[in-house]
């Protein structure tokens, strides 16, 4: 099926360890879009990458890095991760009718 | 800062009743979406209005939107059980990525 996939599902990180979540879609859209939701909250924007090989930063970038590694695929990197950023990571991709996003990465780290 | 506000932040009716939820934005907007997302899953696209229409129907839903008092709303009718989740209000203005709200918690009692 057309979407969007990310991986890891669940993950469990310590105090200072680093990880990338991988999306990718299948859809040829352009952009691409990292949220995250923190509970009872609505979505806030990390980073976006509007095309191929152009990133920008959103609401909350601080701790995060991404790179478009391709039209299809677009990373999170989490270099020194912090129990602040515990929460579900959505990815997404867009047309002008609308977002598409994927099931989510949700994140602990103790 | 969330540009989208729902109201309320809960409703729950019984299945059969319409369900109104409320959205109030404070910038200009090039059009506003509406999502849905049941627990534990990503959002999924529900209908976008552009700023220069009023109303849109798709389904059971019906939109309205105001753009003199920023501010948008979504009908459920007849709502089913299979209606329970969040609903969240999303703007788009310039280029920019979608700015959520923080969502209509919709329980919909058999």
């Amino acid at each position: 099926n057309a979407g969007v996939t990310q991986t890891p599902k669940f993950q469990v990180l310590k105090t200072g360890q680093s990880m990338t979540l991988q999306c990718a879609q299948d859809m040829n859209h352009n952009s691409m879009y990292w949220y995250r939701q923190d509970p009872g909250m609505g979505l806030r924007l990390i980073y976006y990458s509007a095309s191929e090989g152009t990133t920008d930063k959103g609401e909350v970038p601080n701790g995060y890095n991404v790179s478009r590694l391709n039209k299809r695929e677009f990373s999170l990197r989490l270099e020194s991760a912090a129990p602040s950023q515990t929460s579900v990571y959505f990815c997404a991709s867009s047309t002008v009718y609308g977002y598409t996003f994927g099931s989510g990465t949700r994140l602990t780290v103790v | 800062s969330q540009q989208g506000e729902e109201d309320p932040q809960a409703l729950s009716i019984q299945e059969g009743e319409n369900a109104t939820m409320n959205c109030s934005y404070k910038t200009s907007i090039n059009n506003l979406q509406w999502y849905r997302q049941n627990s534990g899953r990503g959002l999924v696209h529900l209908i976008l209005i552009r700023s220069n229409e009023r109303e849109k129907h798709s389904g059971r839903l019906r939109v309205t939107l105001d753009t003199s008092k920023k501010s948008s709303s979504l009908l459920i009718t007849a709502s089913r059980a299979a209606d329970t989740a969040s609903y969240f209000c999303a703007t788009s203005a310039g280029r920019r990525a979608l700015t959520f709200g923080s969502g209509t918690r919709l329980q919909v009692q058999p």
